[in-house]
């Protein structure tokens, strides 16, 4: 199972918007599961979800972070940015028999 | 406090062993898979595999089958990674984390073990 496909970075300025990609194939992102979750890693400390069933935010997750899938891409969007979103950004999905597959992963810079 | 508790930092010789534990407190931690998960220097998440509540079910992904075995006690809250015949490329830093059972997502996550992998 190969990684799912997303860019090495993205940036942008505080207050602005910025949306991650996250592109599978029809085995992963595309197999009808809705099991896609997003993950802010910052270096040294454990990820932390902040998306799961493709677009549902946990509890204390701020409302800035939305997230959809369509077809073999799933995408999460990050409002309002901030200085504190700076962190690299997984995305992660179930393929089926027990088994998950992460995203190359996103270095999300705030300039 | 709802956590997992990691065991220490290992440095290893190429094809040693290394065995992991992964300690929960906080939760029911009897309805949760345990995931393990890779993350070499500079390189992404990479999945490694799960087991199941009881710890009598175990998925590997296809790049650590063979070379990991994941254990539970449940006595303990304790789940362990062994990982053998280890490269230097395996030095990595390796995390636990907790699904509810069919929940689809981690969380939480442990704090991390570095595995250094060095003659």
């Amino acid at each position: 199972q190969s990684a799912l496909t997303q860019p090495a970075s993205v940036s942008g300025s505080p207050g602005q918007s910025i949306t991650i990609s996250c592109t599978g194939t029809s085995s992963d992102l595309g197999g009808g599961y809705n099991y896609v979750s997003w993950y802010q890693h910052h270096p040294g400390k454990a990820p932390k979800v902040m998306i799961y069933d493709v677009s549902k935010r946990p509890s204390g997750v701020s409302d800035r972070f939305s997230a959809s899938k369509s077809g073999n891409t799933a995408s999460l969007t990050i409002s309002g940015l901030q200085a504190e979103d700076e962190a690299d950004y997984y995305c992660c999905s179930y393929v089926g028999r027990s088994t998950y597959v992460f995203g190359s992963g996103t270095k999300v810079t705030v300039l | 406090q709802v956590q997992l508790v990691q065991s220490g930092a290992e440095v290893k010789k190429p094809g040693a062993s290394v065995k992991v534990s992964c300690k929960a407190s906080g939760y029911t931690f009897s309805d949760h898979y345990v995931h393990w998960v890779r993350q070499a220097p500079g390189q992404g998440l990479e999945w490694m595999g799960t087991i199941s509540p009881s710890g009598d079910r175990t998925s590997y992904a296809q790049n650590f089958q063979g070379r990991v075995t994941m254990t539970r006690d449940t006595s303990t809250s304790t789940v362990y990674m062994e990982l053998t015949s280890l490269r230097s490329d395996d030095t990595a830093v390796f995390y636990c984390a907790s699904e509810k059972s069919g929940s689809g997502w981690f969380d939480p996550w442990g704090q991390g073990t570095l595995v250094i992998v060095s003659s």
